[in-house]
């Protein structure tokens, strides 16, 4: 079946330096991917999306990539913080369902 | 915290056993989902309410789980004859609908993880 899913199972950042985080997706006919954020012991929470006919888009400290030739997106986060210390989840959105890839687990060391 | 609820937030229960979960959604938020999500892996989509009605099941969800938003408002999920399978986080969200070439972000609630023995 069609799955979305995270390049590497971990990332260790310094304090302070930006983070990258990657995803491939197999379904190209999703309206939209997302990023989410989860912290031991929380469910999911949403960081950002992108529409499937969009490149890039910001938010605060965040900025999605959507590259549809590749079918790749990533997430990049300036300026690491201790608190952003969490497993990232992309996924992908057609109406009403939701499909997560496995995460990413990133450490920021201090 | 998201505004969406769930209880109890731990189970642990017995081979064979029933379970209940609820879930309270933010009031506004027509639509309810269910997910299950297991150590290392991201959430599984279950099942999904509009309203009080029972819109999409997926394969996961065997003759032993039902789901039910009796008024569109709170729902629950129960397990009959629970199976050491069957551990792992359930977690509820809730949003606005949204038609295709829209997305209106699912809000997750904290989860009940539950663990049979």
């Amino acid at each position: 079946g069609e799955s979305v899913g995270l390049h590497l199972p971990t990332l260790s950042v310094q304090e302070g330096d930006n983070s990258i985080i990657n995803c491939a997706y197999s379904n190209s006919a999703s309206d939209y991917f997302i990023w989410y954020k989860q912290e031991s012991g929380k469910g999911p929470q949403f960081i950002i999306d992108i529409r499937s006919n969009m490149d890039k888009r910001q938010g605060q400290r965040v900025t999605v990539l959507l590259n549809k030739t590749v079918k790749h997106l990533s997430l990049q986060i300036a300026a690491t913080q201790p608190g952003d210390s969490a497993v990232y989840f992309c996924a992908e959105s057609n109406d009403y369902k939701l499909s997560f890839g496995a995460g990413t687990t990133v450490t920021v060391r201090a | 915290d998201t505004g969406v609820s769930q209880d109890p937030r731990h189970k642990i229960t017995k081979r064979g056993q029933n379970v209940t979960f609820r879930c309270d959604p933010i009031s506004e938020h027509n639509r309810l989902y269910w997910y299950r999500q297991t150590l290392g892996q991201g959430p599984e989509f279950l099942t999904y309410f509009q309203n009080e009605a029972q819109l999409e099941k997926s394969r996961l969800l065997s003759d032993r789980f039902s789901a039910e938003r009796p008024k569109g408002s709170f729902s629950t999920l129960e397990i009959q004859r629970t199976e050491q399978g069957d551990s792992a986080m359930y977690l509820c969200a809730s949003s606005r609908a949204s038609g295709r070439g829209s997305y209106n972000e699912q809000f997750f609630g904290p989860g009940t993880r539950l663990t049979v023995l």
